[in-house]
């Protein structure tokens, strides 16, 4: 079948620090990948997307790359700052259909 | 306003009432997305529409209905709540089907007691 699976949370981390939220997929054909974010009392917004292996999706000094080879899709920021306390959702799309398959979210908490 | 709202954004209902949970967008976006964020779960997909009249299953559609009689609005409702209905819902709208973006409203909590 086609699943996401992140790590799990929550993650606390210091401003100006690095991060990682780690995302792999399992998919029955061809997905595009996906990072939704979820600020507090919101719904998601897209974040970056990646439709095709070795693409890099960028966004707000977010990155992630597509790897086919290892089927992941971690997010990486090199200095996280308050406003980033978010829960992170990795998402897969298959060519085919219109269903999203969403993982279980990252909560991120940046502290001063 | 512009954009996609939901209402109401708070909803506590009892078991075996019928309770509907509206969605409206003003984009004229043709497909429409109903999901339920649980905790471990992440979201899953209930119902999607593809365009007015045409809806379609998802992962996890038992116990709910839904519509599409104007592009603007998909209304969700579920005929007979059950505690295990208690959830997060979001609705989603995106230009087209695919890998578009998928614009998302703020969310109902709706709690079965």
């Amino acid at each position: 079948g086609n699943s996401v699976t992140q790590m799990e949370g929550p993650v606390t981390l210091s401003e100006e620090a690095f991060l990682t939220i780690n995302c792999t997929y399992t998919a029955t054909g061809y997905p595009s990948l996906f990072w939704y974010v979820q600020y507090p009392g919101e719904g998601l917004q897209l974040l970056l997307k990646a439709t095709k292996a070795d693409d890099k999706g960028s966004n707000k000094g977010f990155e992630a790359t597509y790897r086919k080879e290892t089927t992941s899709f971690h997010l990486e920021k090199g200095s996280v700052q308050v406003s980033d306390s978010a829960v992170y959702f990795c998402a897969l799309k298959l060519n085919t259909g219109n269903q999203f398959y969403f993982g279980t979210g990252t909560s991120l908490t940046v502290i001063p | 306003d512009a954009g996609i709202t939901q209402s109401p954004r708070y909803k506590i209902t009892e078991t075996g009432r019928q309770v509907t949970l509206m969605c409206h967008q003003t984009w004229s976006h043709s497909y429409m997305f109903w999901y339920r964020q649980d905790l471990g779960h992440g979201l899953r997909l209930i119902y999607y529409s593809a365009a007015a009249d045409i809806t379609d299953k998802g992962e996890v559609p038992d116990g709910y209905v839904v519509s599409r009689s104007k592009t603007e609005n998909f209304p969700l409702t579920l005929e007979s709540a059950t505690r295990s209905q208690t959830s997060v819902y979001f609705c989603a709208s995106s230009l087209q089907g695919g890998t578009y973006e998928q614009y998302f409203g703020p969310g109902t909590r709706l709690t079965v007691t």
